[in-house]
């Protein structure tokens, strides 16, 4: 089955600095990988998707970049505010859903 | 617009109790999902509901059932809970597939 990788697992940025997460992917028949925010006391929600047959993909502040060969996606957020500290989870699908373990990000006012 | 309703938040159980979990969307979604989340570990999926009428098995479904009672509700039931089960529980829907999954806010569940 896929196993999915998300690095680093906690990270503290300066606001108005950027944060990159990264994770990797082991299946290749992976065609599908969603980013979702969860929230202090709240359910995931999706943030960002991508399908395997793009490379990028950007949403205002947000951006996912795929790289298919070396099998791993990164979530790139600019210009960080408060409100974006959460915990961020990447998944990628083959014929399930399979989520990296999260990324607690904190953003220093 | 409620989106994905969860009921209770928090429970907290004795070894050996049972309990059933609630979950209802109004987003007249096809498929329904429950997941758990363990430090650590990500979500984790324990069983779903491609359609009304149907469930199937996830990752992680020993100790745990579910009835999709109708399109819009999907519960998940620990018939004998042990302290392995403490965990988050979430339900989520989505109009089809494992694809822009909606979540509800979550069930806190302790098990003594």
């Amino acid at each position: 089955g896929e196993n999915v990788e998300q690095h680093p697992s906690t990270l503290s940025v300066q606001e108005g600095d950027s944060a990159v997460i990264k994770c990797t992917y082991s299946d290749s028949a992976s065609n599908y990988f969603p980013w979702y925010k969860q929230e202090l006391g709240k359910g995931p929600q999706l943030i960002i998707d991508i399908r395997s047959n793009v490379g990028e993909k950007k949403d205002q502040r947000i951006a996912v970049t795929l790289n298919k060969t070396a099998k791993h996606f990164s979530l790139h957020i600019t210009e960080t505010q408060p409100e974006d500290s959460a915990v961020y989870f990447c998944a990628a699908n083959d014929y399930k859903l399979s989520f990296g373990a999260g990324t607690t990000v904190t953003v220093r006012a | 617009n409620a989106g994905v309703t969860q009921t209770p938040k928090f429970q907290v159980l004795k070894t050996g109790q049972s309990m059933t979990l609630q979950c209802a969307q109004d987003m007249n979604h096809n498929s329904m999902y429950w997941y758990r989340q363990d430090p650590g570990m990500g979500l984790r999926l324990i069983y779903y509901s491609a359609s009304e009428g149907t469930t199937d098995k996830g990752e992680v479904p020993n100790g745990y059932n579910v009835s999709r009672l109708n399109k819009r509700e999907f519960s998940l039931r620990l018939e004998s809970a042990a302290p392995s089960q403490t965990s988050v529980y979430f339900c989520a829907s989505s109009a089809g597939g494992e694809e822009k999954l909606f979540f509800g806010s979550g069930t806190q569940l302790s098990v003594l």
